[in-house]
């Protein structure tokens, strides 16, 4: 069974870079037909897709998003990154990474507070 | 993108209940609907997909129908553990879209 674990920084300065990992253990992240996925959620709001990406590199973001997000695999270390720059406070919520082999998403890492502020 | 709109936001039930949530996309996403349960704290879990089809290991008093733009999360005999938060959401076409959520509270 795939376990997957957020990790990061819980505080971002405004403009600059939001980095995360997800590692992955129970299975090779270079497994198919696994799709790495995040997604986050805003304060006491909805759930909002960021975007997959597969370990052959191949990847998908929200167009919402996508001017600002770069996702990588790392298949030695079984763990994929997200990167979201230029942060602002609109950009504060809980991360998740989860994974997909079709288009709905189980499981789901246990999530990772980020807060833009200064 | 496809809008997906949850009804009720909030829902006041008891345990044994027969409680309904609502979901409806805003173009015809056929029968590609994932229900989720979350509860607080915690990360969202998968209880169906594909509109009906229940996860393994989700207990039978859950059920999904619709297709469309409407779809039907139905909890049957409500029991303690289903207080949470249900999100439904599209697997129809890019980007994938959750609703707002709906608040089962007793």
């Amino acid at each position: 069974q795939v376990q997957l674990q957020e990790s990061g920084p819980g505080l971002v300065k405004p403009s600059q870079t939001l980095s995360l990992t997800c590692t992955v253990s129970g299975d090779s992240i270079s497994s198919d037909p696994y799709y790495w996925t995040w997604i986050r959620q805003h304060p006491g709001k909805g759930l909002e897709w960021i975007g997959y990406i597969h370990h052959s590199g191949s990847t998908y973001y929200n167009p919402s998003l996508k001017s600002r997000v770069t996702m990588s695999v790392d298949t030695s270390k079984n763990h994929f990154s997200l990167k979201l720059n230029s942060v602002t406070a609109a950009d504060t919520a809980v991360y998740y990474c989860a994974t997909s082999t079709a288009n709905w998403f189980d499981p789901w890492g246990q999530g990772t507070r980020v807060t833009v502020s200064s | 993108d496809i809008q997906m709109t949850q009804s009720p936001s909030t829902l006041s039930a008891s345990v044994g209940d027969r409680v309904t949530i609502t979901c409806r996309a805003s173009q015809s996403i056929s029968g590609w609907l994932a229900w989720y349960q979350q509860k607080p704290g915690k990360a969202p879990k998968l209880l169906i997909y594909a509109a009906s089809t229940l996860e393994s290991g989700v207990p039978s008093r859950f059920s999904g129908s619709g297709s469309g733009t409407e779809f039907t999360l139905t909890i049957n005999s409500l029991q303690p553990d289903d207080f949470a938060t249900y999100h439904c959401q599209q697997h129809n076409s890019y980007p994938y879209t959750f609703g707002q959520g709906t608040r089962l509270e007793i």
